[in-house]
């Protein structure tokens, strides 16, 4: 079983509409989630944390559920500029030295059409 | 806003050379990484640093590859005789601590090795 799993997508959307991207993950020692986003041959960029309550930041809604190991995110009314490589990232207890060590998902490709 | 920088932006080398890629973390982050992404593929973590030494590192990591802090400011991969699987996108990211901190990134360096 892979560490983080994601559907590759790539998922079509017409502007406007809601999206959400699962993830699992199988370390159930992992303490953080996070959800980045990465352009095309851009650097990955946070997008949020992923907290036990759940949190939102204005179109995007993210939510854990350490029961079954599972992530989600929601983007609310996309836009065009929402088109983007959605990453599922995990933190992992360390196996040899003292830092935990992030573990990324292969991401989900999202395409906004207008 | 306090950013990671990384130059250069693009490297050719040839098979078997050595390369030196550098990093300018963000000036307050004690942790730092290095990660790289082969075109197409996933986000894979190399190696993290804190306080002068690695404190974790991947099975990729291997002899081949070397980090260091050679003063206040910069963090630098070193590639020795590289190999023509070495070409991809190298990612530097730091935080400000690790575990449950999130971490920024710089804008890569594209290693083409030929």
């Amino acid at each position: 079983r892979k560490e983080v799993e994601q559907d590759p997508g790539p998922f079509n959307v017409p502007e406007g509409a809601t999206v959400a991207f699962n993830c699992t993950y199988s370390n159930s020692a992992s303490q953080s989630f996070f959800w980045y986003r990465q352009d095309c041959r851009k650097e990955p960029k946070l997008l949020m944390s992923v907290y036990s309550s759940g949190n939102e930041d204005g179109r995007f809604t993210a939510q854990l559920n350490r029961a079954s190991q599972y992530i989600s995110l929601l983007i609310r009314d996309s836009k065009l500029s929402d088109s983007a490589t959605y990453l599922c990232v995990v933190n992992s207890p360390p196996s040899r030295g003292s830092n935990y060590q992030l573990i990324w998902g292969a991401g989900t490709k999202l395409i906004i059409k207008p | 806003e306090p950013e990671v920088t990384q130059t250069p932006s693009h490297q050719v080398t040839q098979m078997g050379q050595e390369v030196i890629l550098r990093c300018v973390p963000i000036s307050n982050h004690l942790y730092f990484y290095w990660y790289r992404q082969i075109l197409g593929q996933k986000v894979e973590f190399l190696v993290s640093f804190y306080n002068n030494e690695i404190s974790e590192k991947s099975e990729i990591f291997d002899d081949q590859f070397s980090v260091e802090r050679p003063d206040g400011s910069n963090f630098t991969l070193k590639i020795r005789s590289t190999k023509l699987e070495d070409s991809a996108m190298y990612f530097c990211a730091s935080s400000e601590a690790s575990g449950t901190y999130e971490q920024y990134f710089g804008p890569g360096t594209r290693l083409t090795v030929t």
